[in-house]
């Protein structure tokens, strides 16, 4: 089954405790973006990746890193987590990127507190 | 500045009635746009998606209607469900570097038995 599968599904973490959320996709797809959700704000791109080893900023980099050593993977680190950054994360992934379908994991509830 | 927005926040409807969202755009290099449904709990979920040398595109139950000299995008359903009660946002490719999908702010379909 194609799918986009990140974990963990809920995390609850203290301000400055360096995190990793996992993304990870079967469809062999080139691009792969990360996402926050906030209330009335819609999906806000964070970072994106055009294939392996290329990534690039989003509208909402801040605070934020990721990687792309393998094609199927795309973790979001953050570095010294703040309440500021309290949302859910989706991770996507599509063929080629705008143009295309994108694919979207179940999504990250991650509390700062 | 541009953007991606919807005119209706929250949108009722009778179960069996038809169900129109609507979308409003700003970018005129747009190029494709897609419709997405959220559930409570869940990742956005493709719904039907249109590219800008289309005026229609009909699915199972749903029609995208795209009118490039207002800019307005619509989703139609027919006979609407209980299960389409979900939160549904438009996304447009502006076709900037990032090849990133832009995602409006989310309308609310309550469908009402």
């Amino acid at each position: 089954e194609a799918q986009v599968t990140q974990n963990p599904r809920y995390l609850i973490t203290v301000t400055g405790k360096k995190l990793t959320v996992t993304c990870s996709q079967n469809m062999n797809h080139e691009y792969m973006s990360w996402y926050r959700q906030d209330p009335g704000l819609g999906l806000r791109q964070i970072y994106y990746s055009m294939n392996v080893e290329v990534t690039d900023k989003g509208d909402v980099p801040e605070g934020y890193k990721v990687s792309r050593k393998e094609k199927r993977n795309f973790p979001l680190i953050l570095e010294s987590p703040s309440p500021n950054q309290t949302s859910l994360y989706f991770c996507a992934s599509s063929l080629s990127g705008g143009n295309t379908e994108a694919f979207f994991g179940q999504g990250t509830r991650l509390t700062v507190v | 500045g541009e953007s991606v927005g919807l005119h209706l926040p929250t949108l009722s409807v009778q179960e069996g009635d038809n169900s129109i969202i609507n979308c409003a755009y700003s970018n005129s290099a747009s190029d494709y746009f897609i419709w997405y449904k959220q559930e409570s709990g869940k990742g956005p979920q493709f719904i039907i998606d249109i590219r800008s040398n289309m005026d229609k595109r009909q699915g199972q139950r749903v029609t995208v209607l795209l009118n490039k000299t207002v800019k307005h995008l619509s989703l139609q359903i027919a006979a609407t469900q209980p299960g389409d009660s979900a939160v549904y946002f438009c996304a447009e490719n502006r076709r900037t570097g990032r090849r990133a999908l832009t995602f409006g702010s989310g309308t609310r379909l309550q469908v009402q038995p």
